[in-house]
């Protein structure tokens, strides 16, 4: 089956840009949708399609997707933005979901 | 706007039968929609379990396949899942999420805990 891979935890200081990475091979001709979780709260649809943002999302979170790596980049991080950051992929017959990323704003 | 509210019971024995269900308000479940169900194990990551077409067709997780089934009422505009042999590895939090054309989980419920104990 196929294998999305995400980094654990990511770091990003107040104000700064932030990126967050899905690998997975190919992963560029698949589309990708990314999700936001807050402790206690069900996910947030933050990006589909690799970069299109749902309405209510500000535009300082886009996403890209390209080779074997998309990315969700999240600009100007606020605490706010803190969360686990999940990436979610087709396979075939079936969703698959990255482990996801805790973003950690210092 | 469509809510989603999942129902059923939280405690389960090992080896029983989980039966949740979704209901689905403020839009119909016969919409060009998939309607899923994903889970989350207390402190780790979110797994999806499946979804279900408004004709009835069905995907699942090639992990559950052999355990899990799908279903939805039209009458009712809810969808269910039903998960059987359960283990101690069942116990999670189970959300039902709706999936858009693009096949995204735009909508989600707050989520059930099922414990198996």
């Amino acid at each position: 089956s196929y294998e999305v891979t995400q980094a654990l935890s990511v770091s990003v200081a107040l104000g700064q840009t932030a990126r967050i990475t899905c690998g997975g091979n190919n992963i560029g001709t698949k589309n990708v949708h990314w999700y936001q979780q807050k402790p206690g709260q069900a996910p947030v649809l933050v990006i589909y399609r690799d970069s299109f943002r749902p309405s209510g999302i500000p535009d300082r979170i886009s996403g890209s997707n390209s080779g074997n790596t998309a990315t969700l980049t999240i600009s100007r991080a606020q605490v706010a933005d803190e969360a686990d950051y999940y990436c979610q992929v087709w396979d075939t017959s079936f969703w698959v979901f990255g482990g996801g990323t805790n973003l950690a704003v210092l | 706007q469509v809510q989603l509210q999942e129902s059923g019971p939280r405690l389960v024995k090992p080896s029983g039968t989980l039966s949740l269900t979704c209901d689905v308000s403020g839009g119909s479940i016969s919409n060009n929609n998939w309607w899923n169900w994903v889970r989350q194990p207390p402190g780790k990551g979110l797994e999806w379990v499946g979804d279900i077409f408004h004709t009835g067709s069905t995907h699942y997780n090639p992990s559950l396949k052999s355990r899990v089934t799908i279903s939805l009422d039209k009458s009712k505009n809810q969808f269910s899942v039903r998960l059987t042999s359960l283990t101690a590895a069942d116990t999670a939090l189970y959300f039902c999420a709706r999936g858009s054309e693009a096949g995204a989980l735009d909508v989600w419920g707050r989520g059930t805990l099922l414990i198996v104990s």
